[in-house]
């Protein structure tokens, strides 16, 4: 089956704690993307990566760092997590403009 | 600058009505335009997209979205709305900053619709 996997799904941690979120596709996509997602803005683009060892910033990279080593994975990485972060993460693939999603991180730093 | 507005926050309806989710974008150029559906709990899933050709486009569970480049909209519709299409509903457009390549799949989101369809 075709699909973006996100791990962990729930992550809980405190402030200056790095953490990982990891997110692998399938489907040989070269376009990968992270986004949050907060109530009342929508989805906001954090990281993208064209392919592999090439990633730019998105409207909102400040705080995370990203790494393309490999076609399939395209982890998110907080170096020192702070609460306003604290936010639902998705990671999408694309392929021709369609962005496949993958079901979501929520984090919570306290 | 180019921008995707979705100007109702929520939108109720009762089921076997139509529904009307709208949204209008700010874009140069011609636009790429699409659907994505949010169920709880879960991740977005295309629903439809517009690049060229026929003004109505049609998609996924029942839905379609009309194209109209003087309005500047793209409305998502469906002539008979179910309890399960209660939902979060967000419009995109294609970012036209980064052109070419792999980096056609960046997308500006609205802020997105929540649909509420009662028995």
């Amino acid at each position: 089956e075709a699909q973006v996997t996100q791990n962990p799904r729930y992550l809980i941690t405190v402030t200056g704690k790095k953490l990982t979120v990891t997110c692998s596709q399938n489907m040989n996509h070269e376009y990968m993307s992270w986004y949050r997602q907060d109530p009342g803005l929508g989805l906001r683009q954090i990281y993208y990566s064209m392919n592999v060892e090439v990633t730019d910033k998105g409207d909102v990279p400040e705080g995370y760092k990203v790494s393309r080593k490999e076609k399939r994975n395209f982890p998110l990485i907080l170096e020192s997590p702070s609460p306003n972060q604290t936010s639902l993460y998705f990671c999408a693939s694309s392929l021709m403009g369609t962005q496949y999603f993958g079901p979501g991180t929520r984090l919570l730093v306290l | 600058a180019q921008s995707v507005a979705q100007p109702e926050d929520q939108v109720n309806v009762a089921e076997g009505n139509p529904l009307t989710v709208k949204c209008t974008y700010s874009v140069s150029g011609n636009p790429y335009l699409f659907w994505y559906v949010q169920y709880p709990n879960r991740g977005l899933q295309f629903l439809l997209k517009y690049i060229t050709g026929d003004n109505l486009v049609k998609g996924s569970y029942g839905f379609e979205a009309e194209f109209n480049k003087s309005q500047t909209s793209f409305h998502l519709k469906k002539p008979s709305a179910l309890v399960s299409d209660s939902a979060l509903y967000f419009c995109a457009v294609r970012d036209i900053r980064f052109l070419g390549g792999g980096s056609q799949g960046n997308l500006i989101f609205g802020k997105g619709t929540k649909l509420s369809v009662k028995p």
